[in-house]
């Protein structure tokens, strides 16, 4: 199975600064179409997994635009440019293109 | 907007079953592959099963393997996961998911179902 590491586990952050979560894939996330196929998810306390982003850098409707996603092959980064109370939750990464689909272990982002 | 409610969950004993549903609306059901991932409590998510649209093809992660069986019934827009043979590592919210193709991953997710395996 591909396994998906993400770094920091946890990510104390202040109320309008930079939030960056890192994600590596142990194997390349170019599928055969040359397209790449990274997707992260926001799961705030006590709520289901919201999909922020896929295929690296593309934001789902209705998803701020402080949120951005970059990366290629194996290494990618989510980052939030001004954190928002709103944002504090379990963010995870994941990818589909190798069978089965794994889940990176998730970085909780919280209020310092 | 897509909507994806799941039910059915509750505490059963080891070795006992459960069977999941998932009410889906405001998509073309019968026109996706659907899904369900668990989390067990305080930890990640982990994909269980997968489903083609016309459910000639089914997947399964290798620990539920031959006592998880997933199905669909397309006329009733719904998703189903009958489970036997449970056991307490299988304690988990149960979510049902839309798997998109396109994007390969889960656009939409339910609510979830909690599943508790205890005696």
């Amino acid at each position: 199975d591909v396994v998906m590491t993400q770094s920091p586990l946890s990510l104390p952050v202040t109320l309008g600064q930079p939030a960056s979560i890192s994600c590596r894939s142990s194997q390349s996330l170019v599928y055969s179409d040359g397209n790449t196929y990274l997707n992260w998810f926001q799961q705030r306390p006590g709520q289901s997994p919201r999909r922020l982003i896929y295929k690296v850098s593309n934001r789902d409707s209705g998803v701020p635009d402080r949120f951005s996603g970059s990366g290629s092959g194996t290494d990618f980064t989510l980052k939030i440019s001004r954190v928002e109370a709103e944002d504090v939750g379990v963010y995870y990464c994941m990818q589909g293109i190798h069978w089965p689909p794994t889940f990176g272990g998730g970085t909780k982002v919280e209020i310092e | 907007e897509v909507q994806l409610v799941e039910s059915g969950g509750g505490l059963v004993q080891p070795g006992g079953s459960l069977r999941l549903s998932c009410a889906a609306s405001m998509f073309s059901f019968s026109t996706f592959w659907m899904s369900w991932v668990r989390q067990a409590p305080g930890k990640g998510l982990e994909w269980v099963a997968n489903i083609k649209q016309d459910g000639s093809e089914k997947y399964y992660v290798d620990s539920v393997k031959g006592r998880f069986t997933i199905s669909r019934d397309n006329a009733k827009n719904s998703l189903y996961l009958q489970m036997n043979s449970l056991r307490a590592e299988d304690t988990a919210v149960y979510y049902c998911a839309r798997w998109a193709g396109r994007t390969k991953d889960f656009d939409n997710w339910g609510q979830g179902t909690l599943v508790t395996v205890s005696s």
